[in-house]
């Protein structure tokens, strides 16, 4: 059974700091890994999307990996904001399955001006 | 992308009422999904709605507690039934839409539901 761990649960830094958001999945046979945004009161946000037959994808300040035989996969934020202040969800999406997505409990990240 | 407005984005309920969480989307898709978020629980897949069919729903969830309507290809509702205080949670709809070569999600704004 496929299980999504996220470290760390919570995250606080300073304005300005590059970070890194962890995700671990204990199943490598997956069709892609996705990691969202949720803010409160506004639902989820996709921000990137890997298909696992790739090693990473990048938008902005955003850099996303996949090591798809070691299960991980990182978030990379560089030069935070308090914007970025958010909860950060990993899901992967098993290989045969297209549709169901096992979530991982997210990272709380809190980024201080 | 796609636009999703769901409603209501919150309410406040009594024990063994229902409600009625309406999610509409811009453009029409085969398939729309419904979530439920618990306090400190990770994201767990209620039921797929098909337009034109049952809802398929997922283990531990069953269509007399949530019952759902799928009307058109725009347009779905989840009922929370005969509520309870375990029922306090955010539920979501979400759609899928091809982008390029593959799917995303994409998320309504959640409906964050109390029972007391």
């Amino acid at each position: 059974k496929q299980e999504v761990t996220q470290i760390p649960a919570a995250l606080s830094v300073p304005e300005g700091e590059n970070l890194v958001l962890n995700c671990s999945f204990t199943d490598s046979a997956i069709y892609n890994l996705q990691w969202f945004r949720q803010d409160p009161g506004k639902g989820l946000t996709s921000l990137l999307l890997i298909q696992s037959s790739q090693r990473e994808q990048t938008s902005g300040r955003l850099n996303a990996s996949l090591d798809k035989s070691s299960g991980r996969s990182t978030l990379y934020i560089a030069a935070s904001q308090p914007g970025d202040s958010a909860t950060y969800l990993c899901a992967v999406t098993n290989a045969g399955n297209n549709r169901k997505l096992i979530w991982g409990l997210g990272t709380s990240l809190a980024v201080n001006p | 992308s796609a636009v999703i407005s769901q409603k209501p984005s919150r309410d406040i309920c009594q024990r063994g009422t229902s409600l009625t969480i309406q999610c509409q989307v811009d453009s029409q898709v085969t398939m729309m999904f419904w979530y439920r978020q618990q306090p400190g629980q990770s994201l767990t897949l209620i039921a797929t709605a098909n337009q034109g069919s049952e809802a398929t729903y997922e283990s531990g969830f069953v269509i007399d507690k949530f019952p759902i309507s799928r009307p058109n290809l725009t347009f779905s509702t989840l009922t929370v039934s005969n509520m309870s205080p375990e029922d306090s949670s955010i539920y979501l709809c979400s759609v899928a839409r091809e982008q390029g070569r593959y799917e995303k999600l994409f998320f309504g704004s959640g409906t964050q539901l109390s029972v007391l």
